[in-house]
């Protein structure tokens, strides 16, 4: 059973880099008939798309976003990773990493989630 | 930008039929994918491609889509169906989700 679980720093200062790292277990994440996003949700509040990576390292983002948003994959680790810089408190959210069905575009599963807090 | 939007709320009594809506311009032209959350807890897939159920979720969860309208359906609600639903949709190169709804089973 395919599993994700999200990794890094719940606490990062304002102006500088958020780093997040997605682990998949249970399946590759070079299988062509899938691709791997980041969305996110601030406390209280709706699910937000931050972007998507496909094993050919296709990336696509949130228009809103995309100016601080780097997704990459590391196939050697089964991994992928999102980097969104220049953070201020409003990036304060639970962020969830989860597998896309290519020609279909849905989510599932997903991770678990990680808080991460924008604060000095 | 595409825009999806959901009812806030919505209230059903136990073992009765929930309704959730999700409106968009001709959205009925779109696969549209509904995800159950609760507190706590990572959104969950119960719907996808309009009205297709992954494996594990109930036959009481349906879906349907048409017109400027796409329907997720909960019928003889239960307890443990209270939850945020959202909806999903791929649009130019980006996903879009609904704002949301809380399902609260009375």
């Amino acid at each position: 059973q395919l599993q994700l679980q999200e990794s890094g720093p719940g606490l990062v200062k304002p102006s500088e880099t958020l780093s997040l790292t997605c682990t998949v277990s249970g399946g590759s994440i070079s299988n062509s008939s899938y691709y791997w996003g980041w969305i996110r949700q601030p406390p209280g509040k709706g699910l937000e798309w931050i972007g998507s990576i496909y094993y050919s390292g296709s990336t696509y983002y949130n228009p809103s976003l995309k100016s601080r948003v780097t997704i990459s994959v590391d196939t050697s680790k089964n991994q992928f990773s999102l980097k969104l810089s220049s953070v201020t408190a409003a990036d304060t959210a639970i962020y969830y990493c989860a597998r896309g069905v290519i020609m279909g575009d849905w989510f599932d599963p997903w991770g678990q989630g990680t808080l991460v807090t924008v604060s000095s | 930008s595409y825009e999806l939007t959901q009812p806030l709320s919505v209230s059903v009594a136990l073992g009765q039929t929930a309704r959730i809506t999700c409106g968009g311009n001709n959205i009925g032209t779109k696969n549209v994918h509904w995800y159950q959350q609760k507190p706590g807890q990572a959104p969950v897939l119960v719907i996808y491609r309009d009205s297709n159920r992954p494996s594990g979720i109930p036959e009481r969860f349906s879906g349907s889509n048409s017109g400027n309208t796409a329907t997720l359906t909960i019928s003889r609600a239960q307890a443990g169906d209270e939850a945020d639903y959202y909806c999903q949709v791929w649009d130019s190169s980006a996903v879009v989700f609904g704002g949301g709804t809380k399902l609260t089973v009375l």
